[in-house]
């Protein structure tokens, strides 16, 4: 069982937004700024898109954004495209003894 | 742009100790932390522990008494040791750079390998 809740499944049609949650507690995503969001397409390894909440690594679309309130993160991706199909991965710190925790991941489907 | 590889696929039988060492190209292993990932099959990703360049290690508590992560800056690699297997330790193991403290995320990722626990 994965210390942040992803809902499994997520799904839009080319052009649309879609917002993928991820639910955690006051000592991993609401204690900090410590959200990323990880892509993995399939059979590939996974690639940062997010990091510190809302902060984009050179080289991934805009099309990408993060955002957090309280205990829950959301990542959206606008303007949907057939490459976005992919699991994704939110994690979090969580303090020093935990460091890093994961979601269990959401499948996104392009319609 | 940095590189990381991993050796191939490993087959380790139940009760013995998993290795697998990591090798960093194409930049330094100095000033940063590295860490090990795990991913079942069909599963979730899971934070093994992490080392610093220097030495500093920090493991995830529920595998703590299992794991031990060490450095080698001269030949810049480190390595994943995982003692008492058992094939719930099935799994595609991933090294990556960690941007450590004050930071937290995994920019660089090796293409991972397989180690399955089967006698």
């Amino acid at each position: 069982q994965s210390a942040l809740t992803q809902p499994p499944s997520a799904s839009g049609s080319p052009g649309q937004s879609v917002t993928i949650s991820c639910t955690g507690t006051s000592g991993d995503i609401g204690g900090y700024n410590y959200v990323s969001w990880y892509q993995q397409q399939p059979g590939k390894v996974p690639k940062l898109m997010i990091y510190e909440v809302n902060s984009r690594p050179s080289g991934v679309s805009n099309r990408f954004s993060g955002s957090k309130s309280g205990n829950t993160a959301s990542l959206t991706i606008s303007g949907l495209q057939a490459e976005d199909e992919a699991d994704y991965y939110c994690s979090s710190y969580a303090g020093s003894n935990n460091y890093v925790v994961f979601g269990g991941g959401t499948k996104l489907t392009v319609l | 742009q940095v590189q990381l590889q991993e050796p191939g696929p490993g087959l380790v039988k139940p009760s013995e100790t998993l290795s697998l060492t990591c090798t960093v190209s194409s930049g330094s292993i100095k000033n940063y932390y590295w860490s090990w990932i795990r991913q079942p099959p069909g599963k979730g990703l899971e934070w093994i522990g992490y080392i610093y360049y220097s030495g500093n290690t920090n493991y995830n508590p529920s595998l703590k008494s299992r794991v031990t992560i060490s450095v080698d800056t001269s030949r810049s690699q480190f390595s994943l040791k995982l003692s008492s297997v058992t094939a719930a330790d099935t799994a595609v193991y991933y090294c990556v750079r960690d941007r450590g403290v004050w930071q937290y995320y995994f920019d660089y990722w090796a293409q991972g390998t397989l180690v399955t626990v089967s006698s």
